[in-house]
């Protein structure tokens, strides 16, 4: 069973605007952390933002935010005035005990 | 960047060879990971090395082992291969093994196996 689903292969967004990436994963425990990982084509995966399950409070990052539904188990990254640099894959990751597991990833094209 | 390298950058195997693929984790970082990243797929966990001793594993059969050396220093390696072991093989490496800890990953290495 998938434990992390990214339901958007692609998307697009005009540069300045907002984009907003879809993640849901799937757990039985209380206390997780979920990371979004940027991957820009030249492979380098970086930290985009974290967010501690036991937080109530979305993490943000600059431009970078998400919305943690835990309940839902849902953990959606919402990127604001969008810019060149964004274009990358995003994946999202959840991690349990010492096992990490990474979505399928979103393809972010930005538009000129 | 990170601070993590690895090499070689790509590597071109046949089908039943060995091979050692590298990484350098940043300085002061002493817990190393592997993944395995197919064409248009996310990374799977391969298994993480903490002070030189396996601390975690994913699905992935015995001919892929590891070693971590005393500078943190890491290597995979993977016995018999097979067509689908081409792949982009990354590591990351951390402060410690715990699992809030952020990840730094390296380039990756590109592995064909024909």
């Amino acid at each position: 069973a998938q434990t992390v689903t990214q339901s958007q292969p692609e998307m697009s967004v005009q540069e300045a605007e907002t984009v907003t990436l879809s993640c849901t994963y799937d757990t039985s425990e209380s206390d997780y952390y979920l990371f979004w990982y940027k991957q820009p084509p030249s492979r380098q995966m970086i930290l985009v933002i974290r967010q501690e399950a036991y937080k109530q409070q979305n993490a943000t990052e600059n431009r970078f935010s998400v919305n943690f539904q835990k309940a839902a188990k849902s953990f959606s990254l919402k990127i604001s005035d969008s810019q060149l640099g964004d274009a990358a894959m995003y994946f999202c990751a959840y991690i349990r005990g010492n096992q990490f597991y990474f979505g399928t990833g979103t393809s972010l094209t930005v538009i000129p | 960047e990170t601070g993590v390298t690895q090499s070689p950058t790509h590597l071109i195997k046949t089908r039943g060879q060995q091979v050692t693929l590298r990484c350098s984790s940043q300085s002061g970082h002493n817990t190393v990971s592997w993944y395995q990243q197919a064409l248009g797929q996310g990374p799977q966990f391969i298994f993480q090395y903490y002070r030189e001793e396996e601390n975690g594993r994913g699905n992935f059969p015995p001919r892929f082992s590891g070693l971590q050396f005393p500078n943190y220093s890491s290597e995979l390696n993977v016995n018999a291969l097979e067509l689908d072991d081409s792949a982009l093989y990354l590591c990351a490496s951390s402060l410690l093994a715990g699992v809030e800890e952020t990840q730094y990953f390296g380039p990756g290495t590109r592995l064909l196996v024909l």
